[in-house]
């Protein structure tokens, strides 16, 4: 398997831009998160989903943020308008159908910058 | 309030110079404890899940134990490949809560050869 796929893995725009990362799970896994990551607050978890299905949004900043999952395969995040504050690094993370509690994946993560 | 909490933030070592991180948590029904390992520019790559106090879980020169308030990684003579930051992660149970992980801020590990 190739992993937790993002793309883009950098991103440049301006404020007020609209921004949508993507991320493809792996196959077969049940739940999908997203993450942000800068050096002040460390990573944070943005909203998770399980079998698609949004569980857990109370890590949304705000509402300029959306996030959705339309099939098992892919996941969107997406700010509008962006601001510069939004930058950091944005992880993608995907885990197994938890019979216990197993681990999570993580993507390469997806590198912003908002000017 | 659920929390993690690394300690230190950054630890210089020289090779070979073997040395303790610690994570301690304060949670509502622990579900596991993670230890991550995350290099420039990429995302965290899994190393060990502990679930019950006093286990253990070894790889090559990293151990893993856990306590019921904290969790601590031993690095025994440690190589300069070892240098990274290591994060430690809690999973809780119940409600809305599962299959979440909170994160502690890591700790900057680096050795010198």
């Amino acid at each position: 398997d190739a992993g937790v796929i993002q793309s883009p893995r950098h991103e440049v725009t301006e404020m007020g831009q609209e921004v949508t990362l993507r991320c493809k799970p792996i196959s077969g896994h049940d739940y999908l998160f997203w993450y942000r990551q800068t050096m002040m607050r460390g990573l944070e978890l943005l909203i998770y989903f399980n079998n698609n299905v949004p569980i857990d949004d109370s890590g949304m900043p705000e509402d300029r943020f959306s996030a959705k999952m339309p099939n098992a395969s892919f996941s969107t995040l997406k700010i509008q308008p962006s601001e510069p504050r939004d930058s950091a690094v944005y992880f993608c993370a995907s885990s197994p159908r938890l019979a216990g509690y197993n681990e999570q994946f993580f993507g390469p993560g997806t590198r912003l910058t908002v000017l | 309030e659920d929390q993690v909490t690394q300690s230190p933030e950054a630890l210089r070592l020289q090779e070979g110079e073997s040395s303790s991180l610690n994570c301690s948590y304060t949670v509502s029904g622990l579900r596991g404890l993670f230890w991550y390992r995350q290099d420039p520019g990429k995302g965290p790559e899994f190393l060990f899940t502990l679930y019950s106090a006093g286990e253990e879980k070894e790889k090559e020169r990293l151990k893993a134990t856990l306590t019921k308030k904290e969790s601590f990684l031993h690095i025994t003579a440690p190589k300069p490949e070892d240098s990274a930051t290591y994060l430690c992660a809690a999973g809780f149970a119940g409600g809305t809560s599962y299959g979440k992980l909170t994160f502690g801020q890591g700790t900057i590990l680096t050795v010198h050869p």
